[in-house]
């Protein structure tokens, strides 16, 4: 069975600094692993995916993640936040493939002046 | 495209009440499911089907009922609404790329059973 851990409900940032949420993962398997993004009133948006190619995975709009295998990690991370960023984030694993998705709770990002 | 749809986009429903929510898909995706999200739970797997004809249940499937007769559609029908069926419900299709899958979503239907 899989699971997914996003430490942090709430998140927020002033604008131009890091930006860093944290995924922790328990997967049975080798994972597949993702990050989606949600903006209000939406459907969710691939941020980037992990599928044992690349440790690190760049995404869109800035962002990257890095597979951590000794610590089933997977954070996201972006050097510099912009206000367009405020959004709800959520990490999921995924079996066959990616095709069973198991998803955190999510984390909501805000950005300050 | 206009990739994954949903309709309605709002339904308020009674206890006991039935309906349908609809999925479409012109992306010619082999893989469709249904998710649920609740404030603090994120999104969770209703049912899914990995091609015509083939479906099977997911995390929460109680309450909800699915067919897929077409590659495009895939309905999720609530058989006899109940308010803990108050929710946002998520479609999403997917394709394998570079042997993984990418889910697709359509903009949900937020669904009120009073």
């Amino acid at each position: 069975a899989q699971s997914v851990t996003q430490l942090g409900s709430h998140v927020s940032v002033s604008e131009g600094a890091l930006v860093l949420l944290r995924c922790n993962y328990s997967s049975s398997v080798p994972p597949y692993l993702f990050w989606y993004v949600q903006y209000p009133n939406q459907g969710l948006q691939l941020l980037l995916k992990y599928t044992s190619a690349a440790t690190l995975v760049k995404g869109i709009n800035g962002f990257e993640a890095e597979f951590k295998k000794s610590e089933t990690s997977f954070h996201l991370t972006k050097p510099s936040a912009h206000m367009s960023d405020a959004a709800e984030y959520f990490c999921a694993v995924g079996t066959g493939g990616g095709n069973k998705l198991t998803f955190g709770t999510g984390t909501q990002l805000k950005v300050e002046l | 495209n206009a990739g994954v749809t949903q309709t309605p986009k709002f339904q308020v429903l009674k206890t006991g009440q039935s309906m349908t929510l609809q999925c479409a898909q012109d992306m010619n995706h082999e893989y469709m499911s249904w998710y649920r999200q609740d404030p603090g739970m994120g999104l969770r797997l209703i049912h899914y089907s990995v091609g015509a004809g083939i479906t099977d249940q997911g995390e929460v499937p109680n309450g909800y009922n699915v067919s897929r007769s077409t590659t495009e559609d895939f309905p999720l029908r609530l058989l006899s609404a109940a308010p803990s069926q108050t929710s946002v419900y998520f479609c999403a299709s997917s394709y394998s790329f570079g042997g993984s899958y990418e889910q697709y979503f359509g903009p949900g239907t937020r669904l009120t059973v009073t």
